[in-house]
């Protein structure tokens, strides 16, 4: 079982906005360690799209948006296209395991 | 900067294998490598983390004892190995470098299938 807990799917209408819930616990997320958020398309490899809880890298687009809050964070993206049909994964770092850990992913489908 | 692994294998149970990630533009000593696990139609699963510098390795205790980490500074390249292969190690296996904002560059991703 996946340390962080994410729905596994999610769906929306383009133009809409959709979130994706990331929850963790007392050792990772609520540890203050700081949760990033990956996209990653079919075949391909993950393309991360925050860091620090809220950053977003360089040419990702601002629809993106990212926030936490106690033991749990959200990937907020509005405007929906399609091209944002995806799985999104959040990671975080866990101190009880000494490492990094990843949510089990969500599948966000554009209707 | 670059990350490219090896291609793709195919190998049966019990037999050796070694998977290679090689960078490039930048300073391959200086960043950690990590390594990713995604089972076919699976998440993604973290395996754990390699300092190319001076070889420090941490394992995910999911994979501890199960892979071996190695680093090559002289190729610039990062290696997984697995010392006896079984069918449920059949996955696609990444490496990332660790920056200052986290994961950003990986590679391609291997592809290993393990079927007798």
């Amino acid at each position: 079982q996946p340390v962080l807990t994410q729905p596994p799917s999610v769906s929306g209408a383009p133009g809409q906005r959709v979130t994706i819930s990331c929850t963790g616990s007392s050792s990772n997320i609520g540890a203050g360690y700081n949760v990033l958020w990956y996209q990653q398309l079919p075949g391909t490899a993950p393309k991360l799209v925050i860091y620090g809880n809220s950053n977003r890298p360089s040419g990702v687009p601002a629809r993106f948006s990212g926030s936490k809050s106690g033991t749990s964070a959200s990937l907020g993206i509005t405007g929906l296209q399609a091209e944002d049909e995806a799985d999104y994964y959040c990671q975080s770092y866990d101190s009880s395991l000494s490492g990094w850990v990843f949510g089990g992913g969500t599948k966000l489908t554009v209707l | 900067v670059q990350l490219v692994q090896s291609g793709a294998e195919v190998k049966k149970p019990g037999e050796s294998l070694k998977i290679s990630c090689k960078g490039s533009g930048y300073s391959f000593t200086s960043n950690w490598i990590g390594w990713v696990r995604q089972m076919p139609g699976k998440g993604l699963e973290w395996m754990g983390i390699i300092y190319p510098g001076d070889s420090d390795t941490r394992y995910s205790p999911s994979f501890q004892g199960q892979v071996s980490f190695s680093a090559d500074k002289s190729t610039s390249t990062a290696y997984v190995q697995w010392s006896s292969l079984k069918a449920s190690d059949t996955a696609m296996y990444y490496c990332a470098r660790l920056d200052s904002s986290g994961w950003y560059y990986w590679g391609q991703g291997t592809l290993v299938t393990v079927s007798s």
